[in-house]
Protein backbone atom coordinates (compact mmCIF):
# COMPACT_ATOMS: atom_id res chain seq x y z
CA UNK A 1 0.00 0.00 0.00
CA UNK A 2 0.92 4.00 -0.66
CA UNK A 3 2.42 5.29 2.39
CA UNK A 4 1.11 8.73 1.32
CA UNK A 5 -2.41 10.22 1.62
CA UNK A 6 -3.63 12.65 -0.81
CA UNK A 7 -6.93 14.70 -1.29
CA UNK A 8 -8.77 13.42 -4.18
CA UNK A 9 -9.10 16.32 -6.15
CA UNK A 10 -8.36 20.16 -6.21
CA UNK A 11 -9.30 23.04 -8.52
CA UNK A 12 -7.44 26.02 -8.99
CA UNK A 13 -7.65 29.08 -11.52
CA UNK A 14 -5.05 29.51 -14.26
CA UNK A 15 -2.21 31.77 -13.17
CA UNK A 16 -2.50 31.62 -9.54
CA UNK A 17 -0.51 28.86 -7.96
CA UNK A 18 -1.57 25.41 -7.18
CA UNK A 19 -0.71 23.72 -3.35
CA UNK A 20 -0.78 19.96 -3.64
CA UNK A 21 -0.68 18.40 0.01
CA UNK A 22 0.55 15.23 1.12
CA UNK A 23 0.55 13.11 3.78
CA UNK A 24 3.14 10.99 4.88
CA UNK A 25 3.29 10.05 8.68
CA UNK A 26 5.39 7.28 8.69
CA UNK A 27 8.11 7.87 6.39
CA UNK A 28 11.41 6.98 7.49
CA UNK A 29 14.51 9.05 7.99
CA UNK A 30 15.90 7.88 4.85
CA UNK A 31 13.31 7.65 2.36
CA UNK A 32 12.64 10.46 -0.76
CA UNK A 33 9.54 12.25 -1.27
CA UNK A 34 8.54 12.30 -5.16
CA UNK A 35 6.12 13.84 -6.75
CA UNK A 36 5.00 12.34 -10.19
CA UNK A 37 2.22 13.50 -12.41
CA UNK A 38 0.49 11.94 -15.25
CA UNK A 39 -1.93 14.03 -18.08
CA UNK A 40 -4.66 11.38 -19.90
CA UNK A 41 -2.66 9.35 -21.91
CA UNK A 42 0.42 9.30 -21.31
CA UNK A 43 3.05 8.26 -19.07
CA UNK A 44 3.99 9.49 -15.68
CA UNK A 45 6.38 12.60 -15.96
CA UNK A 46 8.82 13.34 -13.21
CA UNK A 47 8.42 16.73 -11.36
CA UNK A 48 10.72 17.17 -8.12
CA UNK A 49 12.14 14.69 -5.19
CA UNK A 50 13.47 15.93 -2.07
CA UNK A 51 14.72 13.93 1.74
CA UNK A 52 14.73 16.73 3.94
CA UNK A 53 15.24 19.94 2.61
CA UNK A 54 12.68 21.98 0.53
CA UNK A 55 13.25 22.09 -3.16
CA UNK A 56 12.99 24.17 -6.51
CA UNK A 57 13.17 23.74 -9.78
CA UNK A 58 11.52 24.79 -13.37
CA UNK A 59 8.41 23.26 -12.37
CA UNK A 60 7.69 23.14 -8.91
CA UNK A 61 8.85 23.78 -5.90
CA UNK A 62 8.85 21.21 -3.02
CA UNK A 63 8.23 22.34 0.81
CA UNK A 64 9.04 19.44 3.39
CA UNK A 65 7.97 20.29 7.18
CA UNK A 66 10.60 19.75 9.57
CA UNK A 67 9.39 16.49 11.09
CA UNK A 68 9.34 15.05 7.62
CA UNK A 69 5.39 13.65 7.58
CA UNK A 70 3.86 16.54 5.29
CA UNK A 71 4.75 17.87 1.97
CA UNK A 72 3.06 20.35 -0.45
CA UNK A 73 4.31 20.71 -3.97
CA UNK A 74 3.85 24.12 -5.86
CA UNK A 75 3.00 24.54 -8.87
CA UNK A 76 3.77 29.01 -9.18
CA UNK A 77 1.62 30.18 -11.71
CA UNK A 78 -0.46 27.33 -12.82
CA UNK A 79 -1.55 26.75 -16.76
CA UNK A 80 -3.98 24.63 -18.19
CA UNK A 81 -1.32 22.35 -19.49
CA UNK A 82 -1.33 21.66 -15.47
CA UNK A 83 -4.58 19.45 -15.48
CA UNK A 84 -3.18 16.26 -14.32
CA UNK A 85 -3.07 13.47 -11.93
CA UNK A 86 -0.64 14.27 -8.96
CA UNK A 87 0.91 11.11 -7.39
CA UNK A 88 3.02 12.02 -4.01
CA UNK A 89 4.96 8.81 -3.54
CA UNK A 90 7.44 7.75 -0.97
CA UNK A 91 9.88 5.98 -2.63
CA UNK A 92 10.42 2.41 -0.97
CA UNK A 93 13.44 0.89 -0.66
CA UNK A 94 12.72 -3.60 -0.48
CA UNK A 95 15.06 -6.69 0.43
CA UNK A 96 16.99 -7.03 -2.66
CA UNK A 97 17.84 -4.24 -4.06
CA UNK A 98 14.61 -2.93 -5.56
CA UNK A 99 13.60 0.66 -5.83
CA UNK A 100 10.35 0.27 -6.59
CA UNK A 101 7.47 3.37 -6.98
CA UNK A 102 4.42 2.46 -4.99
CA UNK A 103 1.61 5.11 -6.05
CA UNK A 104 -1.32 6.04 -4.92
CA UNK A 105 -4.77 7.47 -6.35
CA UNK A 106 -3.42 10.94 -6.22
CA UNK A 107 -5.05 13.92 -6.63
CA UNK A 108 -6.64 15.29 -9.73
CA UNK A 109 -5.72 18.86 -10.71
CA UNK A 110 -8.32 20.94 -12.81
CA UNK A 111 -6.65 24.26 -13.24
CA UNK A 112 -9.66 26.67 -15.03
CA UNK A 113 -9.58 29.51 -16.97
CA UNK B 1 17.64 13.84 -26.01
CA UNK B 2 15.61 10.52 -26.49
CA UNK B 3 12.94 9.10 -23.53
CA UNK B 4 11.89 6.01 -22.96
CA UNK B 5 10.33 4.49 -25.89
CA UNK B 6 8.00 1.43 -26.16
CA UNK B 7 6.08 -0.23 -28.54
CA UNK B 8 3.60 -1.40 -29.84
CA UNK B 9 1.50 1.94 -28.40
CA UNK B 10 -1.50 0.05 -28.69
CA UNK B 11 -1.77 -4.14 -28.52
CA UNK B 12 -5.17 -5.92 -29.41
CA UNK B 13 -5.13 -9.58 -28.52
CA UNK B 14 -7.59 -12.08 -28.77
CA UNK B 15 -7.89 -14.24 -25.32
CA UNK B 16 -5.48 -16.91 -25.14
CA UNK B 17 -2.99 -15.49 -27.19
CA UNK B 18 0.40 -14.62 -26.51
CA UNK B 19 1.81 -11.05 -26.60
CA UNK B 20 5.45 -9.39 -26.56
CA UNK B 21 5.77 -5.62 -25.26
CA UNK B 22 9.11 -4.17 -25.84
CA UNK B 23 10.80 -1.42 -23.98
CA UNK B 24 13.63 0.96 -25.24
CA UNK B 25 15.23 2.75 -22.12
CA UNK B 26 17.22 5.84 -22.46
CA UNK B 27 20.53 4.83 -23.27
CA UNK B 28 23.08 4.57 -20.48
CA UNK B 29 20.28 3.62 -17.70
CA UNK B 30 21.22 0.98 -15.52
CA UNK B 31 17.88 0.57 -13.77
CA UNK B 32 14.45 -0.86 -15.77
CA UNK B 33 11.27 -0.79 -14.12
CA UNK B 34 7.39 -2.27 -15.52
CA UNK B 35 4.25 -1.12 -14.30
CA UNK B 36 0.55 -2.17 -14.78
CA UNK B 37 -1.98 0.45 -14.75
CA UNK B 38 -5.69 -0.46 -14.66
CA UNK B 39 -7.81 1.82 -15.81
CA UNK B 40 -8.35 4.85 -13.23
CA UNK B 41 -5.89 3.10 -11.34
CA UNK B 42 -2.51 4.57 -10.45
CA UNK B 43 0.23 2.18 -12.07
CA UNK B 44 1.39 -0.51 -10.25
CA UNK B 45 4.79 -2.41 -9.85
CA UNK B 46 5.54 -5.45 -11.56
CA UNK B 47 9.31 -5.73 -12.22
CA UNK B 48 12.57 -4.10 -11.49
CA UNK B 49 15.90 -5.13 -13.86
CA UNK B 50 19.16 -3.95 -12.46
CA UNK B 51 21.34 -4.29 -15.95
CA UNK B 52 20.32 -7.89 -17.10
CA UNK B 53 19.82 -8.99 -13.40
CA UNK B 54 16.24 -9.24 -12.59
CA UNK B 55 15.96 -8.39 -8.60
CA UNK B 56 12.70 -7.97 -8.07
CA UNK B 57 9.67 -9.66 -9.90
CA UNK B 58 7.48 -9.73 -6.85
CA UNK B 59 4.70 -7.99 -8.86
CA UNK B 60 4.21 -9.96 -11.39
CA UNK B 61 0.42 -10.96 -10.97
CA UNK B 62 1.33 -14.75 -12.23
CA UNK B 63 3.64 -17.35 -14.23
CA UNK B 64 2.00 -16.29 -17.35
CA UNK B 65 3.94 -12.52 -17.20
CA UNK B 66 7.61 -13.02 -17.96
CA UNK B 67 10.06 -10.27 -18.99
CA UNK B 68 13.61 -10.29 -19.38
CA UNK B 69 16.45 -7.96 -20.41
CA UNK B 70 19.14 -10.01 -21.59
CA UNK B 71 21.91 -7.55 -22.57
CA UNK B 72 21.00 -4.95 -20.39
CA UNK B 73 19.02 -2.29 -22.32
CA UNK B 74 16.28 -3.21 -24.10
CA UNK B 75 13.43 -5.04 -22.15
CA UNK B 76 10.97 -7.21 -23.06
CA UNK B 77 7.33 -7.89 -21.46
CA UNK B 78 5.86 -11.05 -21.90
CA UNK B 79 2.05 -12.39 -21.48
CA UNK B 80 1.33 -16.08 -22.50
CA UNK B 81 -2.26 -17.39 -22.83
CA UNK B 82 -3.72 -13.47 -22.15
CA UNK B 83 -7.22 -12.95 -20.49
CA UNK B 84 -9.69 -9.88 -20.11
CA UNK B 85 -8.36 -8.96 -16.76
CA UNK B 86 -4.91 -7.94 -18.46
CA UNK B 87 -6.21 -5.70 -20.15
CA UNK B 88 -4.25 -2.11 -18.56
CA UNK B 89 -1.73 0.37 -19.72
CA UNK B 90 1.95 -1.31 -19.30
CA UNK B 91 4.42 1.54 -18.44
CA UNK B 92 8.00 1.21 -18.52
CA UNK B 93 10.53 3.38 -16.74
CA UNK B 94 14.49 3.67 -16.68
CA UNK B 95 16.58 5.33 -13.74
CA UNK B 96 20.23 6.37 -14.57
CA UNK B 97 21.51 4.30 -11.40
CA UNK B 98 20.32 2.48 -8.43
CA UNK B 99 19.64 4.09 -5.47
CA UNK B 100 16.36 6.13 -4.12
CA UNK B 101 17.98 9.39 -5.22
CA UNK B 102 17.29 8.35 -8.94
CA UNK B 103 14.05 9.57 -10.98
CA UNK B 104 12.56 6.98 -12.79
CA UNK B 105 11.68 8.00 -16.28
CA UNK B 106 8.52 6.87 -18.18
CA UNK B 107 7.66 5.93 -21.27
CA UNK B 108 4.35 6.33 -23.13
CA UNK B 109 2.92 2.59 -21.99
CA UNK B 110 1.41 0.24 -24.14
CA UNK B 111 -2.03 0.32 -24.16
CA UNK B 112 -3.40 -3.45 -24.51
CA UNK B 113 -6.78 -5.05 -24.79
CA UNK B 114 -7.85 -8.47 -24.91
CA UNK B 115 -11.26 -9.75 -26.17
Amino acid sequence: DAKTTQPPSMDCAEGRAANLPCNHSTISGNEYVYWYRQIHSQGPQYIIHGLKNNETNEMASLIITEDRKSSTLILPHATLRDTAVYYCIVRELTQGGSEKLVFGKGTKLTVNP
Amino acid sequence: GAGVSQSPRYKVAKRGQDVALRCDPISGHVSLFWYQQALGQGPEFLTYFQNEAQLDKSGLPSDRFFAERPEGSVSTLKIQRTQQEDSAVYLCASSLWSGSSYEQYFGPGTRLTVT
